[in-house]
């Protein structure tokens, strides 16, 4: 079981805007501005697009934005592309015991 | 550009110590503000981050995992290695290291990833 919580799968038409979920406690999501996000595609290495709950590195699109409320951080897409169609994992920092946790992952289909 | 690859053997037997290299090139090792760590993925799972180490030797380990990890550094070598003991069908993933910039970094450089089988 994940220590964060995302939904197993999203979906969105090309152009339309969605937006995943990751769920923490105010012992991580809640209590350090220490979010980011990684897209994978299948059998490829984790790529780092959002740190510090909403910059990016650069190269990394502008249609991909991070928003943390709360416990609850999440990843916005907008402008779907074909190209978008991925996993995406959450991760933050839970604090001197944990360290570092991930969610599980949600799974991004374009239709 | 820093850029890491993981070594070590794609088959372990159950009960056994699974050891891995990570070799950056590109940059040395003993940066300040950087940190080495190592994440795992189990076939058709999600990520799982395993522990963290600075140059200095400072590490930092997932509570669930700690009692049978072991992260080290060698700075002349520029490398980092995993030890994982006692090794079950449970530990077969893909092995990533990574580095994390310090604060709120995230995992920015990436390994190519090795698959670590526990079998016998």
């Amino acid at each position: 079981q994940s220590a964060l919580t995302q939904p197993p799968s999203a979906s969105g038409s090309p152009g339309q805007s969605v937006t995943i979920p990751c769920t923490g406690t105010s012992r991580d999501v809640g209590a350090y501005d220490h979010v980011s996000w990684y897209q994978q595609y299948p059998g490829k290495v984790p790529k780092l697009i959002i740190y510090g709950v909403n910059k990016r590195p650069s190269g990394v699109p502008d249609r991909f934005s991070g928003s943390k409320s709360g416990n609850t951080a999440s990843l916005t897409v907008s402008g779907l592309q074909a190209e978008d169609e991925a996993d995406y994992y959450c991760s933050a920092y839970g604090g001197g015991n944990v360290y570092w946790v991930f969610g599980g992952g949600t799974k991004l289909t374009v239709l | 550009q820093v850029q890491l690859q993981e070594s070590g053997p794609g088959l372990v037997k159950p009960s056994e110590t699974l050891s891995l290299t990570c070799t950056v090139s590109g940059g040395s090792i003993s940066v300040d503000n950087y940190y080495w760590g190592w994440i795992r993925q189990p076939p058709g799972k999600g990520l799982e981050w395993i522990g963290c180490i600075y140059y200095s030797g400072n590490t930092y380990y997932n509570p669930s995992l700690k009692s049978r990890v072991t992260i080290s550094v060698d700075t002349s070598k520029n490398h980092f290695s995993l030890r994982l003991i006692s090794a079950t069908a449970a530990d077969t993933a893909v092995y990533y290291c990574a580095r994390r910039a310090g604060g709120g970094g995230g995992f920015q450089a990436w390994g190519q990833g090795i698959l670590v089988t526990v079998s016998s």
